[in-house]
């Protein structure tokens, strides 16, 4: 089956631990792309990667890392987390480096104490 | 500074009535429109897109139509199912580059 998928799907962590969430795709998609979903405002882009090792910021980048060493996972990374960084967040993948027609993964809900 | 508008946080339709979905954007570069459909739990599925030298696009129940003078497009579902009560985002983009989002919009379908 054609997914995306996102671990953990929840987290509740503590200011300042170091913690990853991962993100992959069996598509074979170039393009890969993290949201976050905010009340009010939305998706908005963190980091969007066009290719393997080719990896760009996007409207609200920072306090996050990402990297792309092979073309299925995207793995997004937060070095020293806050509260602000709590949040709904999204993995998406697009068949081309366009990206148009999104798949979405199933959200990882993250809260920062 | 929102480029990507959705003034309507929700939206209550009767079954089998047409549930129109606004969107207004302030770009004019933006040369590309979707919208997405999210349920509760799960990530957004795209439903339907709209290339800028269109005005209007349908595929089943679900049409969209834009006003480029505007700035403005609508999403219409006729007749509305009480399956489609979910979060309707609107996206748009510039050029391929990457997509842009309103805040969504909740529509509610009674039965």
């Amino acid at each position: 089956e054609a997914q995306v998928t996102q671990n953990p799907r929840y987290l509740i962590t503590v200011t300042g631990k170091k913690l990853t969430v991962t993100c992959s795709q069996n598509m074979n998609h170039e393009y890969m792309s993290w949201y976050r979903q905010d009340p009010g405002l939305g998706l908005r882009q963190i980091y969007y990667s066009m290719n393997v090792e080719v990896t760009d910021k996007g409207d609200v980048p920072e306090g996050y890392k990402v990297s792309r060493k092979e073309k299925r996972n995207f793995p997004l990374i937060l070095e020293s987390p806050s509260p602000n960084q709590t949040s709904l967040y999204f993995c998406a993948s697009s068949p081309n480096v366009s990206p148009d027609t999104q798949y979405f993964g199933p959200g990882t809900r993250l809260t920062v104490l | 500074d929102q480029q990507v508008k959705q003034n309507s946080p929700s939206l209550s339709v009767q079954e089998g009535r047409i549930s129109i979905l606004n969107c207004d954007y302030t770009n004019s570069m933006f040369d590309y429109f979707l919208w997405y459909k999210k349920y509760p739990a799960e990530g957004p599925t795209f439903l339907i897109s709209i290339s800028s030298i269109k005005d209007k696009n349908e595929d089943g129940r679900f049409t969209v139509f834009l006003n480029k003078s505007a700035k403005h497009l609508s999403l219409h579902i006729v007749p509305s199912q009480p399956g489609d009560s979910a979060v309707y985002f609107c996206a748009a983009s510039a050029d391929g580059n990457k997509l842009v989002f309103g805040a969504g919009t909740i529509l509610r379908v009674k039965s």
